[in-house]
C-alpha cells in the first residue's frame, strides 16, 4: 500500500563501513531522487534519476553511488561511512512536479 | 546567503490563531512547494503552486511570481498542525531548493 518505501528506517554503523540504502515506490513514477536531511534539518538534493537515468548528481563526494535497477527503484551505496555522513536520507519520486516522499533512513555513523 | 529564505524560523500559537509563514526565493523557479514534516520524521506534500493561490481545508498558499514571494496560512491553527512548514522552490534546472524550515508550535 506504501507508495515510497525506504529500507532500514534506521542504520547505525561504524566509520569506514559500507553500507545501502533501499528505495522503492509503487507510483509508476519515472523520476525518483535522493535527499539528504542535516543535523538542523535542512534537506538538500543529492541525486536525480529519470526513468533509470543519471539526471542531477549535486556535488556528492563519490563514496556515494546510486544504482537503479528499474524504474521502480533507486538504491544509494555509501562507501567507507564517514562521521559527517550522519543524517536522514529521503527517497522520493515525482510525476508532474509533484513529490511523493519515503518515510526516511536515519543513518548515524559512530 | 541561501536561495529560499523561510520566515520566521519558529512560531508558537495558541489554537485557533491564524498563522502565516513566508517564503522568498532568489532564483527562476517552474513551481514553488509548501512540504510539512511531522514530529515522526514524514514529509509531505502540501501544495505545488505556479501562480495565484491554493486551498485545502484550512491551509491557504498565496505566490507573487513578480515578488518571488510566497505565504503559507493557516486558519483556526490546531494542535495538530503543529510540525515543520518547508518551502521548496523547483528550479529551472528541475531540481528542488529547500529553505530552513519553519517549525510551529500551536499550543491548546
Amino acid at each position: 500500500d506504501t507508495a515510497v518505501s525506504q529500507t532500514p528506517k534506521y542504520l547505525v554503523t561504524q566509520m569506514g563501513n559500507d553500507k545501502s540504502i533501499k528505495c522503492e515506490q509503487n507510483l509508476g513514477h519515472d523520476t525518483m531522487y535522493w535527499y539528504k536531511q542535516d543535523s538542523k534539518k535542512f534537506l538538500k538534493i543529492m541525486f536525480s534519476y529519470n526513468n533509470k537515468e543519471l539526471i542531477i548528481n549535486e556535488t556528492v563526494p563519490n563514496r556515494f553511488s546510486p544504482k537503479s535497477p528499474d524504474k521502480a527503484h533507486l538504491n544509494l551505496h555509501i562507501n567507507s561511512l564517514e562521521l559527517g555522513d550522519s543524517a536522514v536520507y529521503f527517497c522520493a519520486s515525482s510525476q508532474d512536479l509533484v513529490e511523493f516522499f519515503g518515510p526516511g533512513t536515519r543513518l548515524t555513523v559512530l | 546567503k541561501n536561495e529560499v529564505e523561510q520566515s520566521p524560523q519558529n512560531l508558537t500559537a495558541q489554537e485557533g490563531e491564524f498563522i502565516t509563514i513566508n517564503c522568498s526565493y532568489s532564483v527562476g523557479i517552474s513551481a514553488l512547494h509548501w512540504l510539512q514534516q511531522h514530529p515522526g520524521g514524514g514529509i509531505v506534500s502540501l501544495f505545488m503552486l505556479s501562480s495565484g493561490k491554493k486551498k485545502h481545508g484550512r491551509l491557504i498558499a498565496t505566490i507573487n511570481i513578480q515578488e518571488k514571494h510566497s505565504s503559507l496560512h493557516i486558519t483556526a491553527s490546531h494542535p495538530r498542525d503543529s510540525a515543520v512548514y518547508i518551502c521548496a522552490v523547483r528550479h529551472n534546472t528541475d531540481k528542488l531548493i529547500f529553505g530552513t524550515g519553519t517549525r510551529l508550535q500551536v499550543f491548546p
